[in-house]
Order: structure tokens, then sequence, then C-alpha cells
């Protein structure tokens, strides 16, 4: 069981906007820590999406984007796209445990 | 560019001792925090460990502390995971990647892993 909490899956339909949500505690994201995002396509390396709650690294593009509030943080992807089919993975600081947490993953479907 | 590689996985009996290596270029290894991170197949993220810039400071997971030992040797670009006292629990995908943090004034500045290795594969098994 994660300490972050994110749905097992969503799905959208080719240019729809959808969100994924990650929700913690007031150890981790309620503590004001940051928030950040991973994209790993089937079989390969996770890929830094949002970093800082909210900022993109160059080359991610702007359809990305991470919000955060209390103990919840999401990432919106709008104008989906098939090749935005992957899991996605939310990761913070826990001061209880001292160390990173990850969310366990949603899997996001493109119909 | 920035590129990790990760070996030393392999196949090993519980109670054994394995050492994982990542060799990294592309950056000054010296100046980063480095994070250790698994993936059991099929399933989820794993934070393992994290070793400071300078290699002073250790952090490790709940489940791997007093078993797994985290180091660096900056000269040789080089960063390590000695694991002991194996488990089939800690069978996995061990990534490597190197530690960043948001400078800007509205975060906090918890690390995030920046880049990532291809991973090595551990299976501990009877």
């Amino acid at each position: 069981q994660s300490v972050l909490t994110q749905p097992p899956s969503v799905s959208g339909a080719p240019g729809q906007r959808i969100t994924i949500s990650c929700t913690g505690s007031s150890s981790n994201i309620g503590a004001h820590y940051d928030v950040h995002w991973y994209q790993q396509h089937p079989g390969r390396v996770p890929k830094l999406l949002i970093f800082g709650d909210k900022y993109r690294p160059s080359g991610v593009p702007e359809r990305f984007s991470g919000s955060k509030s209390g103990t919840s943080a999401s990432l919106a992807i709008s104008g989906l796209q098939a090749e935005d089919e992957a899991d996605y993975y939310c990761q913070s600081y826990d001061s209880n445990l001292r160390g990173s947490v990850f969310g366990g993953g949603t899997k996001l479907t493109v119909l | 560019q920035v590129q990790l590689v990760e070996s030393g996985g392999g196949v090993v009996l519980p109670g054994s001792s394995l050492r994982l290596s990542c060799a990294a270029s592309g950056f000054t290894f010296g100046s980063y925090a480095m994070h250790w991170v698994r993936q059991t197949p099929g399933r989820g993220l794993d934070w393992v460990a994290l070793i400071s810039y300078d290699g002073d400071d250790e952090y490790y997971a709940d489940s791997v502390r007093g078993r797994f030992i985290v180091s660096r040797d900056s000269p040789r670009n080089t960063l390590y995971l000695q694991m002991n006292n194996l488990r089939a629990e800690d069978t996995a995908l061990y990534f490597c990647a190197r530690a960043r943090y948001c400078t800007s004034d509205d975060c906090y500045g918890n690390f995030y892993m920046a880049d990532w290795g291809k991973g090595t594969p551990v299976t501990v098994s009877s």
C-alpha cells in the first residue's frame, strides 16, 4: 500500500482533458513538500514530467500541467493523444518516513 | 548528455548479498545526490535509498534499512548499492537516478529523480 494514493486507472478520448489525483497526508503533501510526476511507457524507463508541483522540464509539452492543494496534487493532460497512453506516478517526501515516497501509479488509457 | 548505466544484478538465493553499480557520465557526478529506486515487474516504483552529493549522508526506505548500504566513488563517477541478507521481496528492477530539486522561490526543495538509468534486474529465489 503506497503512502500516496492514485487511482489505478483513468481513460479519455483523443483531444479530451483528464486529471490524475495524488492524495497524501500531513506528513508529505500536506506539509508542503514538492510533488513530482513521472511518465512510464510499457517497457521503458520512467521520465520526469513535472517537478516542484507545476514546473515542466524542457521538452515536456504544455499539455501537461501540475497543481497542488492541501494534501492532494493533480496532473492534468489536455488535448489527449494516443502517445500519452502510459503509467503515471506521483512522488514526494515524507517527514515521518524520512525519505521519498511514490504513488501506486495510474494507468492512462486513450480510447 | 546524462548517462547512467547500472550493472551487477543477477539471480541469488535468499540470504545472499549482491552489489549493484551505476556508472555515471555527462555531468559532474560529485555535485549531485543520487537515488536508488526499484520496480517490481508489473508493479509500481519504490524508492530505496539516497546518498548526498559528498557521500556524507545516506537515507533508506524502512524496508531496506540495516540490510542495504549506498555509497559512491566520485573519482570513479560510480554509485553503489550493497545489498545484504536479500529476501524474495527484494526481487525487482533496480534503477539509479540523478537527484535534483526545485530552486524556485515557491518550491520546498525536496529531491526528485531527474535522470534515470535503464536498470539492472535482481531476482531473489530459492
